[in-house]
C-alpha cells in the first residue's frame, strides 16, 4: 500500500547503545523530514533531505546521524543513545516548495 | 530562522461553540505555507488545512477555516461547531524553502 512507514514502532535500548530508526515512504516524495516530540516542545526538526544524497541539519541535529542513498528511504540513527533521546520520532515526506508533508506512526523510543 | 508561537497552551470549548486557537510565525521567506495539523491521544499527526503565502482568501476545510492576516504574521485556525472528537493537540506549522517548523501546540478540550 502507497504510504509511509516506520518500524519500529517501539523501541527499548540501553545508554550507549546504537540505534537505527527507519523510515520508508512509497510516494517517491522528494523531501524528507525526521522530528521529535516531547512533551511541552511539540515536534523538533532534527534533519531533513531535499534529495537522494542530499541532508542538512534542523533545530536539534546533535547525536543523531541521517543518510539517504534511496529516494524511498531515510533511516535516523543514534550512534550512542542518551536518556535524554527518549523521546516520540516521526518521520514525514513531502514534495517540494511548500506543499504539505505526510507523517508516518511515528516511533516511540525509550532510553534506560 | 522560522520561528512558530502557540501561545495557548490549553483551551476549553463548549460543545456545538466555535473557539479560535493562535499562531504567529516569524520568516524571512518571500514564499511559505501555513499548516495545522491534529494529534489525538492516539498519536497521528492529521493534516487539516492548508494556507499560501500568496493565498489571498482564507482557506477553509468544512468546518476549519484559516484566519490569515500576513501582515500580521498570523495564522489561527477557527473551529466552528465544535464536537467532542475534537478534542486533541493542534499544531500550527510553516514551510518555507526548505524545511517545516512546528509550534509548541495547544490542547483544545471540547465539553459536553
Amino acid at each position: 500500500d502507497a504510504g509511509i512507514t516506520q518500524s519500529p514502532r517501539y523501541k527499548i535500548t540501553e545508554t550507549g547503545r546504537q540505534v537505527t530508526l527507519m523510515c520508508h515512504q512509497t510516494w517517491s516524495h522528494s523531501y524528507m523530514f525526521w522530528y521529535r516530540q516531547d512533551l511541552g516542545h511539540g515536534l523538533r526538526l532534527i534533519y531533513y533531505s531535499a534529495a537522494a544524497d542530499i541532508t542538512d541539519k534542523g533545530e536539534v541535529p546533535d547525536g543523531y546521524v541521517v543518510s539517504r542513498s534511496k529516494t524511498e528511504n531515510f533511516p535516523l540513527t543514534l550512534e550512542s543513545a542518551t536518556r535524554s533521546q527518549t523521546s516520540v520520532y516521526f518521520c514525514a515526506s513531502g514534495g517540494p516548495n511548500t506543499g504539505e508533508l505526510f507523517f508516518g506512526e511515528g516511533s516511540r523510543l525509550t532510553v534506560l | 530562522a522560522q520561528k512558530i508561537t502557540q501561545t495557548q497552551p490549553g483551551m476549553f470549548v463548549q460543545e456545538k461553540e466555535a473557539v479560535t486557537l493562535d499562531c504567529t510565525y516569524d520568516t524571512s521567506d518571500q514564499s511559505y505555507g501555513l499548516f495545522w495539523y491534529k494529534q489525538p491521544s492516539s498519536g497521528e499527526m492529521i493534516f487539516l488545512i492548508y494556507q499560501g503565502s500568496y493565498d489571498e482568501q482564507n482557506a477553509t476545510e468544512g468546518r476549519y477555516s484559516l484566519n490569515f492576516q500576513k501582515a500580521r504574521k498570523s495564522a489561527n485556525l477557527v473551529i466552528s461547531a465544535s464536537q467532542l472528537g475534537d478534542s486533541a493537540m493542534y499544531f500550527c506549522a510553516m514551510r518555507g524553502f526548505n524545511d517545516m517548523r512546528f509550534g509548541a501546540g495547544t490542547r483544545l478540550t471540547v465539553k459536553p
